[in-house]
């Protein structure tokens, strides 16, 4: 099993471009999960989905969009990126209720100049 | 409102000293809690849950519903152990949790 996977690993934005990060699972998770990772801030929640077709907001949902398409993929897109999007992203996904713990993808490092 | 709080940013000891990361965390309900480690530019991964009392890489950590803490332990720390750990509680939304800010353990050989 590859677990979570994320792409692209690297990427380098224009201020007002925009991109889309794709997650995927292979462990039939209902929940999955995107977080941003900054120094001095730890992780903070973006979007997360409880099942496919549906979203929720995060800690810091703002200038970010999530689609749950498929139970397997998890998108976010960034729509007019801002250099304050600067940030390693990280995609999780967990069974759920009764197993709650998260497993997490390897990051995408993304900078927006 | 749920909250967990790692009170220390950076943390540093010498291999075979023994290390604490502390983890206080606010939540009326019962709570569960775990820690994450991220090895340098990795991705996190699941270090211990307190519900299974386990041991991992000799790492233990206890719950104390009366000092709301999780503080992690090791009573003799080794080079390999520099990383950063993340407390993280799961609190009365289900499936979702909510992380510290981290500590960043550096052990000296």
């Amino acid at each position: 099993n590859a677990g979570v996977t994320q792409t692209p690993k690297f990427r380098v934005l224009k201020t007002g471009q925009s991109m889309t990060l794709l997650c995927a699972q292979d462990m039939n998770h209902e929940y999955m999960y995107w977080y941003r990772q900054d120094p001095g801030m730890g992780l903070r929640l973006i979007h997360y989905s409880v099942g496919e077709g549906t979203t929720a907001k995060g800690e810091v949902p703002d200038g970010y969009n999530v689609s749950r398409l498929k139970k397997q993929n998890f998108l976010l897109g960034l729509e007019s990126a801002a250099p304050s999007q600067t940030s390693v992203y990280f995609c999780a996904s967990s069974y759920g209720t009764t197993l709650t713990w998260q497993f997490f993808g390897p990051g995408t490092r993304l900078t927006v100049l | 409102a749920q909250r967990v709080t790692q009170p220390e940013k950076l943390l540093s000891v010498f291999k075979g000293a023994p290390v604490e990361l502390k983890c206080n965390y606010s939540y009326s309900g019962s709570p569960e809690l775990f820690w994450y480690v991220q090895y340098s530019r990795q991705r996190l991964q699941l270090l211990l849950r307190h519900i299974s009392r386990e041991s991992i890489k000799g790492f233990t950590a206890d719950l104390n519903k009366g000092e709301t803490s999780f503080h992690l332990k090791k009573p003799f720390a080794q080079e390999e152990d520099s990383a950063m750990y993340y407390c993280a509680l799961q609190g009365s939304t289900l499936g979702r949790l909510y992380f510290g800010r981290g500590t960043q353990l550096t052990v000296w050989p």
